[in-house]
């Protein structure tokens, strides 16, 4: 069954400071991985997208990885604003008969306090 | 180019009354998804739809739920004798080709919360 675990499930952290949030799947076989960012009551905006072979992506102050041997993901966030209170979810494409339908994980809810 | 565009924002039906939720896709998008998201719960897909065709769904509710997107006009998402299990926030979103593609994004509209009281 495809799975994508988040942790952690939630995190508050200080204006300005560095976090890293946790993405574990169990797509098969994979196709590629995004991370979302969900305002609270808007739908999700993509960051990043990642292939196989690569390794990180920076989009700003958001650096993803990739480390598809173990099947981790990671977003790096630096230098945190409020604005970047938000739900982020790490979202997996796998292949089902051509159709490359994606399994969502539950995301992790950051509060960012100045 | 407008974005992905749902509605009503906001939808309250009593039980046993029927839910309709539309999608308009951007423009030039002619592949649509709804998702589904409950309190706390991560989005779950329903069904992916292309022009009057449903290509795959193995998400939706086998009873009462159905969806469509015809050659004019919105996608919609019918929700037929709803219960309070089905207050949830649903999301549409479209694609310009074919979900296979690897950089093929999805664009999320901002969804419809429906209360089922």
């Amino acid at each position: 069954k495809n799975q994508v675990e988040q942790s952690p499930q939630s995190l508050i952290i200080l204006e300005g400071k560095n976090c890293t949030l946790q993405c574990n799947y169990t797509v098969s076989p994979f196709s590629n991985l995004r991370w979302y960012k969900q305002d609270t009551g808007r739908g999700p905006v993509s960051l990043t997208i990642m292939t196989f072979s690569e390794n990180t992506k920076s989009n700003g102050r958001y650096t993803a990885t990739l480390d598809a041997d173990t099947k981790q993901s990671s977003l790096h966030i630096t230098a945190s604003q409020l604005s970047d209170s938000a739900s982020y979810i790490c979202v997996v494409s796998g292949s089902s008969g051509g159709s490359y339908i994606p399994t969502f994980g539950r995301g992790t809810s950051l509060i960012v306090h100045p | 180019n407008a974005g992905v565009m749902q509605n009503p924002r906001h939808l309250v039906r009593r039980r046993g009354q029927e839910a309709r939720l539309r999608c308009s896709p951007m423009k030039g998008h002619s592949h649509v998804y709804w998702y589904r998201q409950l309190p706390e719960e991560g989005l779950k897909f329903m069904v992916y739809l292309q022009k009057e065709n449903i290509i795959d769904e193995s998400g939706m509710p086998k009873e009462r739920f159905s969806a469509e997107f015809p050659k004019e006009g919105p996608s919609i998402l019918r929700i037929q004798q709803v219960v309070r299990g089905d207050s949830a926030a649903y999301f549409c979103a479209s694609s310009p080709q074919a979900s296979g593609s690897s950089y093929n994004e999805q664009f999320f509209g901002p969804g419809t919360r429906l209360t089922v009281l």
